[in-house]
């Protein structure tokens, strides 16, 4: 079974850009959540994605935002880009909402880099 | 209330030793507790994971510890090994309708031979 794939894996952009990055789940998996990693918050939960609607979202900007398509696949966008977006964006499928019968698999990352 | 308080920040154990990593919660509202694993360049693993009505979980080398009284949890790597060095990651769920997961600020894990 394939896991999370995410794309691109690297990406420079400037300030004032706006990007997409793309997730796709694992075969099956219904709900993706998008991460933010960064060495001086650590992890943190920008959104989660059900049968395509927004289920949860984070303390993050409108600047922030993102999507669900019916096979599940999901992209996130960021509009208007600062420097402090530089970060490595993880993306997580489980079968359902995350919890304690719907473990969560990470990608490997899209690293962003904002010049 | 909503954050997850992990330490020590980073640690040095000798292979064979045991590796205990902390973390600490406010909001008892929180009903799942995993553990990830994330070596360079990957994303986080799923180690072990435990819910508020077990104390303690073993999975091979690995256990998780839980108070619920303290509103701790640790995880302890027995008979550590230098391929266990990585970044350690736990983490806590919210009950309630957020579902979402709220990470530890991490431990970087070196193994000596």
């Amino acid at each position: 079974k394939a896991g999370v794939t995410q794309t691109p894996r690297y990406l420079i952009k400037t300030r004032g850009q706006q990007v997409t990055l793309s997730c796709s789940p694992i075969s099956g998996h219904r709900s993706v959540s998008w991460y933010q990693q960064t060495p001086g918050q650590g992890l943190q939960f920008l959104f989660e994605y059900f049968s395509e609607t927004q289920r949860n979202k984070g303390n993050f900007p409108g600047r922030f935002s993102g999507r669900q398509f019916s096979n599940s696949r999901s992209e996130m966008n960021v509009s208007t880009l600062e420097l402090g977006d530089s970060a490595l964006y993880l993306c997580a499928s489980s079968f359902g909402l995350a919890g304690p019968y719907n473990e969560q698999f990470f990608g490997p990352g899209t690293r962003l880099t904002v010049l | 209330q909503q954050q997850v308080k992990q330490s020590p920040q980073s640690l040095i154990v000798q292979k064979g030793g045991i590796s205990i990593i902390n973390c600490a919660y406010e909001n008892t509202a929180f009903d799942y507790f995993p553990w990830y694993q994330q070596f360079p360049g990957k994303g986080p693993a799923l180690l072990i994971a435990i819910r508020p009505d077990v104390s303690e979980k073993k999975e091979g080398r690995f256990t998780i510890s839980f108070n619920k009284s303290a509103k701790q949890f640790s995880l302890h790597i027995m008979d550590s090994q230098p391929g266990d060095s990585a970044t350690y990651f736990c983490a806590a769920r919210a009950g309630d309708s957020s579902y979402k997961l709220i990470f530890g600020s991490g431990t970087r894990l070196l193994v000596r031979p």
